[in-house]
């Protein structure tokens, strides 16, 4: 089946650091990736939207200066949490609809888990 | 209802027992409402895709149910295993240009005990 592929799937880094999370689609083309994140005993909040070869579209809230979303193929998408904080340590996971579209469903990366010390 | 909403939010069961599990999103400009099976480190596994109302889906031991017009779907669990422990999610996304933007519930994690 459609798999996405998401790393790294720990990482440390030091406060003003900056960290990248890289999500591939396998064995299919993922012209559309959506970017989650979920705090403790919360649901997974959408951040961005990303689309291959154009601008993310980003959540209220979120900002993107903050996390950038590049999009440039039709098999990566990556997010980079630029400047982290401590605040910024969370569980981030990336998703992609499937080429059939909304009704046959998403298939998910594995998500990172981000502390930042 | 303006969110999406889950219950409970854990469930401890029996081995053998079955169970099921409640989700409640806005049922306006509604679309499509997925489950999720969800285990520690793993990828989220879909289950199930729902759109119609009146709908019921089944894989093996596991199906769902949906009501669009009041806006809940259940999940059934027949004769709990303890490999069907995990995170259980549903999403809805909606009929907004099919953004295919999915909002999620907070989950039920479900505790099976042999």
């Amino acid at each position: 089946g459609a798999v996405v592929s998401q790393h790294p799937s720990r990482v440390i880094c030091k406060s003003g650091t900056s960290v990248k999370i890289e999500c591939r689609s396998l064995d299919f083309q993922a012209t559309t990736m959506f970017w989650y994140r979920q705090f403790p005993k919360q649901s997974l909040m959408l951040m961005a939207t990303s689309n291959e070869g154009s601008k993310a579209t980003y959540e209220q809230g979120v900002e993107k200066d903050k996390f950038l979303i590049n999009h440039a193929s039709l098999t990566l998408s990556t997010l980079t949490v630029t400047s982290a904080h401590p605040e910024d340590s969370s569980f981030y996971i990336c998703s992609a609809r499937l080429p059939a579209g909304g009704k046959e469903g998403y298939t998910f990366g594995s998500g990172t888990r981000l502390t930042v010390v | 209802i303006l969110n999406v909403e889950q219950s409970p939010q854990s469930l401890h069961v029996q081995e053998g027992d079955s169970t099921n599990f409640t989700c409640s999103f806005p049922s306006s400009n509604f679309y499509a409402l997925h489950w999720y099976r969800w285990e520690t480190a793993k990828s989220p596994e879909a289950l199930f895709v729902m759109t119609l109302n009146g709908d019921e889906k089944k894989k093996g031991r596991i199906s769902a149910t949906l009501n669009t017009k009041e806006g809940y779907s259940y999940l059934y669990i027949k004769g709990s295993q303890p490999e069907d422990s995990a995170t259980y999610l549903c999403a809805s996304t909606a009929n907004s240009g099919n953004t295919g933007k999915l909002i999620f519930g907070q989950g039920t994690t479900l505790q099976v005990k042999p």
